[in-house]
């Protein structure tokens, strides 16, 4: 149950696009297309931004998409705006009802 | 709406015991899965455990296996979280969460702070 391997920052300017990798193993990421995406504002619960990969919950921007290259997931954030800076984290089952989130990518928008 | 409300957070010392509870409301509670998921001070977050819909089956992280024990009571629509030897690595913000389908979660609790010190 090792957490899933996720850059500590990345940044960009607004209306720049943007991608955070989440690095697994083939017991986790590339076993299962059951990835997911979360975005945290500082002080706040988490809201799902992604799932299964690349579905897109309704009312969540399709400036925000998902995609999966054998064992690494990644989110892709195009149109950057303010209010997407915020903490992403990535979410992998990893078989036996056992889930495993990566440790998370801190996003600033310049 | 969908409302999950944590309760039962607060100061224990190492090696005590907390009881956590979520109320939840919305929707039909019984019919889903439940996670308990963690955030340390400044952390990640970190899964903690999973039960499924009707009680049947329970799961753990190998870092609160043995020592946390989730249940349900779905007459209450309520989630626990049963922690005994409590750590300082255990000190964290715990929230309840709502699972949708196969490991994605839909909807989290505002979450309750569980603090373990002398």
């Amino acid at each position: 149950q090792s957490a899933l391997t996720q850059p500590r920052s990345v940044s960009g300017s607004p209306g720049q696009s943007v991608t955070i990798s989440c690095t697994g193993t083939s017991s986790d990421v590339g076993g299962y297309n059951y990835v997911s995406w979360y975005q945290q504002h500082p002080g706040k619960a988490p809201k799902l931004m992604i799932y299964d990969v690349s579905k897109r919950p309704s009312g969540v921007p399709d400036r925000f998409s998902g995609s999966k290259s054998g064992n690494t997931a990644s989110l892709t954030i195009s149109g950057l705006q303010a209010e997407d800076e915020a903490d992403y984290y990535c979410c992998s089952y990893a078989g036996s009802y056992i889930v495993v989130f990566g440790g998370g990518t801190k996003l600033t928008v310049l | 709406q969908v409302q999950l409300v944590e309760s039962g957070g607060g100061v224990v010392q190492p090696g005590g015991s907390l009881r956590l509870s979520c109320a939840a409301s919305g929707f039909t509670f019984s019919s889903y899965g439940m996670h308990w998921v963690r955030q340390a001070p400044g952390k990640g977050l970190e899964w903690v455990a999973f039960i499924r819909y009707d009680g049947s089956n329970k799961y753990y992280a190998d870092s609160v296996k043995g020592r946390f024990t989730i249940s349900r009571d779905n007459s209450k629509n309520t989630l626990y979280l049963q922690m005994n030897s409590l750590r300082a690595e255990d000190t964290a913000v715990y929230y309840c969460a709502k699972e949708v389908m196969v490991a994605t979660i839909d909807y989290w609790g505002q979450g309750t702070l569980v603090t373990v010190s002398s």
